[in-house]
């Protein structure tokens, strides 16, 4: 079936970089999202890529899609407390819905 | 702020009560998809309307029903309401049926 997985935790210090993985099982998927939640607020497109392409970078944010293992990364560069939220990974369903994985949740130390 | 509207922002009602959830889409989009957030089961897709036409449909309760109007704002209408439906319900929408999703900001539902 259509399953996102992805690691609930990660804690970075302030300025490192964070990485947050994600694999998908629909190798059919033609887009893959990155949604960010901040508490209390709806779901932000961050950023998405295509499936035919290995990798996007918009400011410090950078995905990276390895089809083969049907492996989801986004680096966010220089990572500041404001990007503390859950960072969800999406694919689309065979019928055109986003499947979400179970979010990420990024906490930045000063 | 995404464009998407979604009314009310809270609300508090009682076990076997009915409320109807409203979304407006961005201006320009024909795709409406509602969503269910709850702590143990993540974000669920529960109904997706096209241009006023149901298009696609998750995991939606027989209790739960949905409708998109002619002018594309879209209700979700949840009856005999149990504890367990207490949860987050977002609208989001998009130009058509396979482009990016924009939320809204959702509405906090609480059954008591």
């Amino acid at each position: 079936g259509e399953d996102v997985e992805q690691s609930l935790f990660l804690s970075v210090r302030e300025g490192d970089s964070s990485v947050i993985n994600c694999t998908y099982t629909d190798s059919s998927s033609t887009y893959l999202y990155w949604y960010k939640q901040e508490p209390g607020a709806g779901l932000q497109l961050l950023t998405y890529i295509f499936s035919n392409m290995d990798m996007k970078q918009d400011q410090r944010l950078t995905v990276l899609l390895n089809k083969k293992d049907k492996h989801l990364s986004l680096r966010i560069a220089d990572t500041q407390t404001g990007d503390s939220a859950i960072y969800f990974c999406a694919e689309r369903g065979s019928q055109g819905n986003l499947i979400f994985g179970k979010g990420t949740k990024l906490s930045v130390k000063p | 702020d995404s464009g998407v509207t979604q009314t009310p922002k809270h609300l508090i009602t009682a076990t076997g009560q009915r409320v109807t959830l409203r979304c407006s889409p961005r201006s320009g989009d024909l795709s409406v998809y509602w969503y269910q957030q709850s702590l143990d089961q993540g974000l669920q897709f529960l109904i997706q309307y096209y241009n006023g036409e149901e298009r696609a449909k998750g995991n939606i309760l027989e209790r739960f029903s949905a409708q998109q109007f002619p002018d594309l704002h879209s209700e979700l209408n949840l009856s005999s309401l149990e504890l367990g439906d207490s949860a987050l319900y977002f609208c989001a929408s998009s130009v058509g049926q396979w482009d990016e999703a924009f939320f809204g900001q959702g509405t906090r539902l609480t059954v008591v």
